[in-house]
C-alpha cells in the first residue's frame, strides 16, 4: 500500500447523476494531485493542490469540481459527465507540489464509466 | 509529442532475460522518476534519478540518464513474471517556469515476462 486511499473503486453513473470521488493521504504529505488515465494516452494532470490551495487547473470542464478541505483528503465532485469522461482517476500526494523532487504517490484509482 | 515519450510501446520477454525500456524527453529537467503500473491500478514509484546524474540502481533495476540525449533507459534484469506491468517515466521541470514541480508522464511500455 502507497498510503493514497480512493473511494470508491468502481463508479457506473448516468449523465445526469452527481457524484463524487474521495482520496485520502496518511503520510503527512502537502501536496494533492488528480490524474485523469484514458486508454492510450498518457496521464492528464488535471488539478494539484497544495497547504490546500489549488496551484493548477489544468484547463479541465467545469463538470469536474475539486475540493481540498485538508492536506489529507481531496475530493472530485462530477456533475453532467460524458461518456467520454469514462476513465481511470488517480490520486497522488507528494511531500510539496512547489519542490523537487516531488516523488508521488498514487492511490489504487477510481475506475468511472459514464453511461 | 509528449514530454516523456516511451519506447518500445510494448515489450514481451521470456523470465530471466532483461528488459530495457527507453524515454526521451523534450525540455531541460529537474528529474526524471519511473513508475510501474500494474493492470487497472495506481502507479508506484520505482527511481528517481537527477539530472546532475548518469547512472542509478535500485535491486534489479539500472536507470541512466544522458542529458545531453535527453534520453533515459529502464534496465530490469532477471526479469521475472511479476515484473508485468506498464512501466511510465515522468519528468519534473526546473525551477523558475510554471511546471516547476509537475511531472509529465510519458504513454508508458507495456512490459509481458513469460514465464
Amino acid at each position: 500500500e502507497t498510503g493514497v486511499t480512493q473511494t470508491p473503486r468502481h463508479l457506473v453513473m448516468g449523465m445526469t447523476n452527481k457524484k463524487s470521488l474521495k482520496c485520502e493521504q496518511h503520510l503527512g504529505h502537502n501536496a494533492m494531485y488528480w490524474y485523469k488515465q484514458s486508454a492510450k494516452k498518457p496521464l492528464e494532470l488535471m488539478f494539484v493542490y497544495n497547504f490546500k490551495e489549488q496551484t493548477e487547473n489544468n484547463s479541465v470542464p467545469s463538470r469536474f469540481s475539486p475540493e481540498c478541505p485538508n492536506s489529507s483528503h481531496l475530493f472530485l465532485h462530477l456533475h453532467t459527465l460524458q461518456p467520454e469522461d469514462s476513465a481511470l482517476y488517480l490520486c497522488a500526494s507528494s511531500q510539496d507540489s512547489a519542490g523537487s523532487p516531488n516523488e508521488q504517490f498514487f492511490g489504487p484509482g477510481t475506475r468511472l464509466t459514464v453511461l | 509529442s509528449q514530454q516523456g515519450e516511451e519506447d518500445p510501446q510494448a515489450l514481451s520477454i521470456q523470465e530471466g532475460e532483461n528488459a530495457t525500456m527507453n524515454c526521451s524527453y523534450k525540455t531541460s529537467i529537474n528529474n526524471l522518476q519511473w513508475y510501474r503500473q500494474n493492470s487497472g491500478r495506481g502507479l508506484v514509484h520505482l527511481i528517481l534519478i537527477r539530472s546532475n546524474e548518469r547512472e542509478k540502481h535500485s535491486g534489479r533495476l539500472r536507470v541512466t540518464l544522458d542529458t545531453s540525449k535527453k534520453s533515459s533507459s529502464l534496465l530490469i534484469t532477471a526479469s521475472r513474471a511479476a515484473d508485468t506491468a506498464s512501466y511510465f517515466c515522468a519528468t519534473a521541470a526546473n525551477a523558475g517556469g510554471t511546471s516547476y514541480g509537475k511531472l509529465t508522464f510519458g504513454q508508458g511500455t507495456i512490459l509481458t515476462v513469460h514465464p
